[in-house]
């Protein structure tokens, strides 16, 4: 069974910090990697993917991957207070007829002003 | 630009009856996806649509249908409904290719007494 772990948190960072934000996967047939942000009460949002391994830059958030070693990680520089949210790691493979999403079970990130 | 549509936002059910969840997107994308979402267990995947004309089980299908009616609307049906699926529902659709992220509607909030 894929399986994608990440720390549960809650990370608590304050405001103008680095927050850096985990996760592990399973399968080694992963190709992409999905980092979602979601609010309380709302739905998952994009932030970023990256499917080659090493780092990706947008703006204050970075993803980086290292298929080698399975691991998937965003990180946020200076936090905000409205980056408070739950964070969900997703990893793509094909199954079935189509490629399908494995999600982790998210990380709470809380930034202190 | 409405991106997915879910209809109804909230229901309340008594156990046993039935009721059919509504998704819509105008994205012209071919895959379609439902989630569930619970505390402590993140998105679980329940069924999901590659393209126009077929569905596939994800991982909780029991107790769950789905119809892809067109290209743009994707359904799911509680056929006897249970406390167990008391849940938050996502629908999310995608173009299909594996670089390609999913996008998801608001969900709807599923009560079952």
């Amino acid at each position: 069974q894929k399986e994608v772990e990440q720390n549960s948190g809650p990370l608590s960072v304050p405001e103008g910090a680095i927050a850096s934000l985990n996760c592990t996967y399973s399968d080694r047939g992963s190709q992409s990697f999905f980092w979602y942000r979601q609010y309380s009460g709302k739905s998952p949002e994009l932030i970023m993917f990256i499917y080659s391994n090493g780092d990706k830059e947008d703006g204050r958030f970075t993803a980086q991957l290292n298929k080698a070693s399975q691991y998937v990680s965003l990180l946020i520089r200076d936090s905000q207070p409205s980056d408070s949210a739950t964070y969900l790691c997703a990893v793509a493979a094909f199954g079935g007829s189509n490629y399908k999403l494995t999600f982790g079970k998210g990380t709470l990130l809380t930034v202190n002003p | 630009n409405a991106g997915v549509t879910q209809t109804p936002k909230f229901q309340v059910l008594k156990t046993g009856q039935s009721m059919t969840l509504q998704c819509a997107q105008d994205m012209n994308h071919n895959s379609m996806y439902w989630y569930r979402q619970d505390p402590g267990m993140g998105l679980r995947l329940i069924y999901y649509s590659a393209s126009e004309g077929t569905t596939d089980k994800g991982e909780v299908p029991n107790g769950y249908n789905v119809s892809r009616l067109n290209k743009r609307e994707f359904s799911l049906r509680l056929e006897s409904a249970a406390p167990s699926q008391t849940s938050v529902y996502f629908c999310a659709s995608s173009p299909g290719q594996l670089n390609q992220p999913q996008h998801f509607g608001d969900g709807t909030r599923l009560s079952i007494l």
